[in-house]
């Protein structure tokens, strides 16, 4: 069984561009999180998808967005790219949704903002 | 607003000798608590969880983490360390509003001497 796939795994962007990051969950997995890890503040709730839609959002700016597709696939977006958004971006998946914290996460996406 | 608290950013032991990473919670309601485990440039991966069933959970790899309600601690332990378990620990805990969102502390990283 395939597990979390995201892509890509590394990328480099420079400040004011924009970045989609994609994640394909676990076959059957209906819920898809986003999370964000960097050295300074660990890591950090992003967002929530379920059944393509936005359940739960961290308290992150708006430059922060996301969407889930009917297959559930989820990609996520950052606008603007600031210099703080570098970072390890992580998603998740879990089956039922319920929030019995059983997540599968994927390798994550390092995203690097020169 | 839930919260967890990881005491030691770093712990080294001795292979064979005992594992104790320690999470402190903060919560309003029963928590849902978790331990996670990133090895480097991968990402999380459950250990184990309390759900409000049997105060001492089993996870794999040989961990084990006990919740005490009466000291709101939740710390993992294994009896004896191997070199593979070198790595990053998460302790995270829910807010059971029906959906994914983790709580995750700052985690520890645990080090083996051979």
């Amino acid at each position: 069984k395939a597990g979390v796939t995201q892509t890509p795994r590394y990328l480099i962007k420079t400040r004011g561009q924009q970045v989609t990051l994609s994640c394909s969950p676990i076959s059957g997995h209906r819920s898809v999180s986003w999370y964000q890890q960097t050295p300074g503040q660990g890591l950090q709730f992003l967002f929530e998808y379920f059944s393509e839609t936005q359940r739960n959002k961290g308290n992150f700016p708006g430059r922060f967005s996301g969407r889930q597709f009917s297959n559930s696939r989820s990609e996520m977006n950052v606008s603007t790219l600031e210099l703080g958004d570098s970072a390890l971006y992580l998603c998740a998946s879990s089956l039922a949704g319920q929030g019995a914290g059983e997540l599968f996460f994927g390798e994550g996406s390092r995203l690097t903002v020169l | 607003a839930q919260s967890v608290t990881q005491l030691g950013s770093h712990v080294s032991v001795s292979e064979g000798a005992l594992v104790l990473l320690r999470c402190n919670y903060s919560s309003s309601v029963p928590p849902y608590l978790f331990w996670y485990v990133q090895y480097p440039n991968q990402g999380l991966q459950l250990l184990l969880k309390y759900t409000s069933a049997a105060t001492l959970v089993k996870g794999i790899n040989g961990f084990e983490a006990e919740f005490k309600k009466s000291e709101t601690s939740f710390h993992l332990t294994k009896p004896s360390a191997h070199m593979s378990d070198a790595a990053e620990y998460f302790c995270a805990v829910s807010d059971r509003g029906g959906n994914e969102k983790l709580t995750f502390g700052t985690g520890t990283r645990l080090t083996i001497i051979p």
